[in-house]
């Protein structure tokens, strides 16, 4: 089952909150990640856990903090964003591939966050 | 650096009509992997096909068919007889290895419309 849950659907928050976003998988993928996605553009890679361990933050600002309680969850908490934050914000799950081979990375299907 | 080209941005086709969407790469690397990505409204990425460079036969699943060539970088999605379920975006993309973990890289995106 290729399922990745991510809550809330939608949130919005003023810039003085604090909030998190969640996300979940039981797919035994022991690589996340989180993405953020401006309309009409790419998704934009932000961090990577490999083993529940940060592998890769994207020069992501500190008032976007990334957690990773255990295998199959992720967080993402938010602290004094900018309208500017406001976008679609997708979790991904993966597989760790080896040396020489990669494994698909499966969305979930976001977190439409509005900062005013 | 990695970079993925989707040059049409939009794209409209009448129902049943056949569309191919186009997606040009570069990379330095010799063991690469491509994947193609459908995004509608809701939001979610969904997850179509994943190629690597050393397969370049090409696929059909279903009314979907996708054109490997390696000789001219070129990796096409073809949708036979469209439907206007096929409205979406669409995303090619194309993965490198940084710190043990597979990143990523997103072409701009085709928006395919079917009218009905």
């Amino acid at each position: 089952d290729t399922e990745v849950t991510q809550t809330p659907k939608h949130l919005v928050m003023g810039m003085t909150n604090k909030k998190s976003l969640k996300c979940e998988q039981h797919m035994g993928h022991r690589a996340m990640y989180w993405y953020k996605q401006k309309a009409k553009k790419p998704p934009e890679l932000m961090f990577v856990y490999s083993y529940e361990k940060l592998s890769i933050n994207e020069s992501v600002p500190s008032r976007f903090s990334p957690e990773c309680p255990n295998s199959s969850l992720l967080n993402l908490h938010l602290h004094a964003l900018q309208p500017e934050d406001s976008a679609l914000y997708l979790c991904a799950s993966s597989q760790v591939g080896g040396l020489a081979s990669t494994d698909t990375q499966y969305f979930g299907p976001g977190t439409r966050l509005t900062v005013l | 650096a990695q970079k993925v080209t989707q040059a049409q941005t939009e794209i409209s086709v009448v129902e049943k009509e056949d569309v191919t969407l186009d997606c040009v790469y570069e990379t330095r690397d010799t063991t690469y992997y491509l994947f193609w990505y459908k995004q509608p409204p809701s939001g979610e990425l969904v997850f179509l096909i994943r190629r690597n460079s050393f397969d370049e036969q090409n696929e059909i699943s279903g009314r979907y068919s996708w054109n490997f060539q390696k000789s001219t970088s070129s990796f096409n999605f073809t949708i036979t007889a469209s439907q206007v379920v096929d409205s979406a975006v669409y995303f090619c993309a194309l993965s490198e290895r940084l710190f043990g973990n597979e990143k990523l890289t997103f072409g701009t995106g085709t928006r395919l419309t079917i009218i009905p």
